[in-house]
């Protein structure tokens, strides 16, 4: 059964800061992965999305990467600001949907202090 | 955002009594999910659709029930609610491309049982 790690759980950093927020997996057969944001009382917005056979997407100051054979990504923030803060979740993707459709790590909560 | 709409946004509702949220999309797409989220549990699946008529379990289905009659409804219902199923309940779907899978979520309901 594909486990999803996220660390850390949660994340205080000053404004202006560059971060690193990580997530691993467990099985490395994966379609696709798939970083979130999600704001307190709200639904879950998507960031980026990267292929099995992609190694890294950007938007804007964000950039996420992925290394499937070691079972890991990373989203980098750049010049962090107050607006970042809110939880993060990877999911990772067997492909083609069913019950595999998504399995998600339990999320970074990022705190950036103006 | 792929068209997806809650509702209803918030329920209060007592014990032993039935429930049923719904999920609308307005993009056709052919996989659909529930999910729960709950503190220091994340996101768990609870029943996904991979068209109309056709649903499975997840990983938390016991005391709810599924149905899609239509591709772009898929409904949630608790069939007796306890207070354990109080949680924010999320449907998702699942843009299916040449290029992969990419998700997109609702705005969540919370449902409280009293």
């Amino acid at each position: 059964k594909q486990e999803v790690t996220q660390i850390p759980a949660a994340l205080s950093v000053p404004e202006g800061e560059n971060l690193v927020l990580n997530c691993s997996f467990t099985d490395s057969a994966i379609y696709n992965l798939q970083w979130f944001r999600q704001d307190p009382g709200k639904g879950l917005t998507s960031l980026l999305l990267i292929q099995s056979s992609q190694r890294e997407q950007t938007s804007g100051r964000l950039n996420a990467s992925l290394d499937k054979s070691s079972g890991r990504s990373t989203l980098y923030i750049a010049a962090s600001q107050p607006g970042d803060s809110a939880t993060y979740l990877c999911a990772v993707s067997k492909g083609g949907g069913g019950a595999d459709g998504l399995t998600f790590g339990k999320g970074t909560h990022l705190i950036i202090q103006p | 955002d792929a068209g997806i709409t809650q509702s209803p946004r918030h329920k209060v509702t007592e014990t032993g009594t039935p429930v049923t949220l719904r999920c609308h999309q307005t993009e056709n797409h052919r996989y659909m999910y529930w999910y729960r989220q709950d503190p220091g549990h994340g996101l768990r699946l609870i029943h996904y659709s991979y068209g109309v008529k056709d649903t499975d379990k997840g990983e938390v289905s016991d005391g709810y029930s599924v149905s899609r009659s239509k591709t772009e409804d898929f409904l949630l219902t608790l069939e007796s609610a306890t207070s354990s199923q109080t949680s924010v309940y999320f449907c998702a779907l699942l843009r299916v491309t040449i290029f992969g899978t990419e998700a997109f979520f609702g705005q969540g309901t919370r449902l409280t049982v009293v």
